[in-house]
């Protein structure tokens, strides 16, 4: 079975700082990760996602993610963040399976606070 | 990728009712899930609905509370049933990674 620890509950930040949001997950199987992002009473926005290849994935609105697979972890990091980013992040990850779709278990999330 | 539409948006019920809650996909999936979001909380499976065979349910949800529908590879329905005030939260639809874009339920 797949779970997922995000770090820290809450984040503040102030605007234009480089931010980074933990993610470690468990799996004894190969796995995709995900991080999402919803903002307030709005659905569930992609972000970016990790599935093979290059460790690094970069995203939507500057957000990027690296994985480590011998530390199990998939931080989310945006280099400066906007008023705008305020909002709950979630990271997700999905027991790795080619040709189909498969469940997703997510952390707990993050809530990033950008103040100015 | 998939384009998934949920109906309705959202609902105010009330406490001792059925909501019945739809999700169209826009091409054919073998599994669809259904997921709970309580207020302030992170996404919680409810069940994996597979075309031509029962729901599976994860732990602490059961059919007579949330019986699942899934009469083709495009659709599927989740009804919440005999509601409570704890049951408010919002519901989503998902065939993946991509979700639809959820009911918000508040029961009264």
């Amino acid at each position: 079975a797949q779970s997922v620890t995000q770090l820290d509950s809450q984040v503040p930040v102030f605007e234009e700082a480089p931010v980074e949001l933990r993610c470690n997950y468990s799996s004894s199987v190969s796995v995709y990760l995900f991080w999402y992002v919803q903002y307030p009473n709005q659905g569930l926005q992609l972000l970016l996602k990790y599935l093979s290849g290059s460790t690094l994935v970069k995203g939507i609105n500057g957000f990027e993610a690296e994985f480590n697979k011998s530390q199990t972890s998939f931080h989310l990091r945006k280099p400066s963040v906007h008023i705008s980013d305020t909002a709950e992040y979630f990271c997700a990850v999905q027991r790795g399976f080619s040709g189909g779709y498969n469940k997703l278990i997510f952390g707990a999330g993050t809530r990033l606070a950008v103040h100015p | 990728s998939a384009v998934i539409s949920q109906k309705p948006s959202r609902d105010i019920c009330q406490r001792g009712t059925s909501l019945t809650i739809q999700c169209q996909v826009d091409s054919q999936v073998t599994m669809m899930f259904w997921y709970r979001q309580q207020p302030g909380q992170s996404l919680t499976l409810i069940a994996t609905a597979n075309q031509g065979s029962e729901a599976t349910y994860e732990s602490g949800f059961v059919i007579d509370k949330f019986p699942i529908s899934r009469p083709n590879l495009t659709f599927s329905t989740l009804t919440v049933s005999n509601m409570s005030p704890e049951d408010s939260s919002i519901y989503l639809c998902s065939v993946g990674e991509y979700f639809g874009p959820g009911t918000r339920l508040l029961v009264l």
